[in-house]
């Protein structure tokens, strides 16, 4: 079994200061782990996904995430914050192995400060 | 753009109706997935197929029912309304096995009067 905790529901930052979203995991296997983006109305979009191969992954929107196996996360940071990144963001799971099904965390409302 | 499209995109029913929401997919992905979005539990899987006619429960499947009769389309199906199945209904594809990520159509909004 799997799943995903995302710590904080609502996160808000100024504009130009660091974005840290937090996610960590619970996994039997070696996980599989995404971050997803929901703007308003519209559907989830996929930013970054972890697969096992670099620990560090950089994704669009110049999101990156590091996976850290010692502490279960998989914390998702962009350097300065643009009032674009106002979102919602979502933090997944996957087994892997022919398991595609994902569990989802929570989701933090990303608010930005002009 | 993973090609996928639902219907309706909004919904207002009564309780107690039967509902159908359709996803379609053009590019043959094998594997389908539908979800719900609720505050405060992000998104939850309700059904999901590997294929043609091989369909399974999610962790939320309790009244609902699906079918996939062909590869690109994936009904939801509401045999009875009711207000809790009021929620925002997204379908999504792994676009090949092992790949693991998922990619999602627009949404459904549903309520249930």
């Amino acid at each position: 079994a799997q799943s995903v905790t995302q710590l904080g529901s609502h996160v808000s930052v100024s504009e130009g200061a660091l974005v840290l979203l937090r996610c960590n995991y619970s996994s039997s296997v070696p996980p599989y782990l995404f971050w997803y983006v929901q703007y308003p109305n519209q559907g989830l979009q996929l930013l970054l996904k972890y697969t096992s191969a670099a620990t560090l992954v950089k994704g669009i929107n110049g999101f990156e995430a590091e996976f850290k196996k010692s502490e279960t996360s998989f914390h998702l940071t962009k350097p300065s914050a643009h009032m674009s990144d106002a979102a919602e963001y979502f933090c997944a799971v996957s087994l892997g192995g022919g398991n595609e099904k994902l569990t989802f965390g929570t989701g933090t409302r990303l608010t930005i400060i002009p | 753009d993973a090609g996928i499209t639902q219907s309706p995109r909004h919904k207002v029913t009564e309780t107690g109706t039967p509902v159908t929401l359709r996803c379609h997919q053009t590019e043959n992905h094998r594997y389908m997935y539908w979800y719900r979005q609720d505050p405060g539990h992000g998104l939850r899987l309700i059904h999901y197929s590997y294929g043609v006619k091989d369909t399974d429960k999610g962790e939320v499947s309790d009244g609902y029912s699906v079918s996939r009769s062909k590869t690109e389309d994936f009904l939801l199906t509401l045999e009875s309304a009711t207000s809790s199945q009021t929620s925002v209904y997204f379908c999504a594809i792994t676009p090949r096995q092992g790949a693991n990520e998922q990619y999602f159509g627009p949404g459904t909004r549903l309520t249930v009067t």
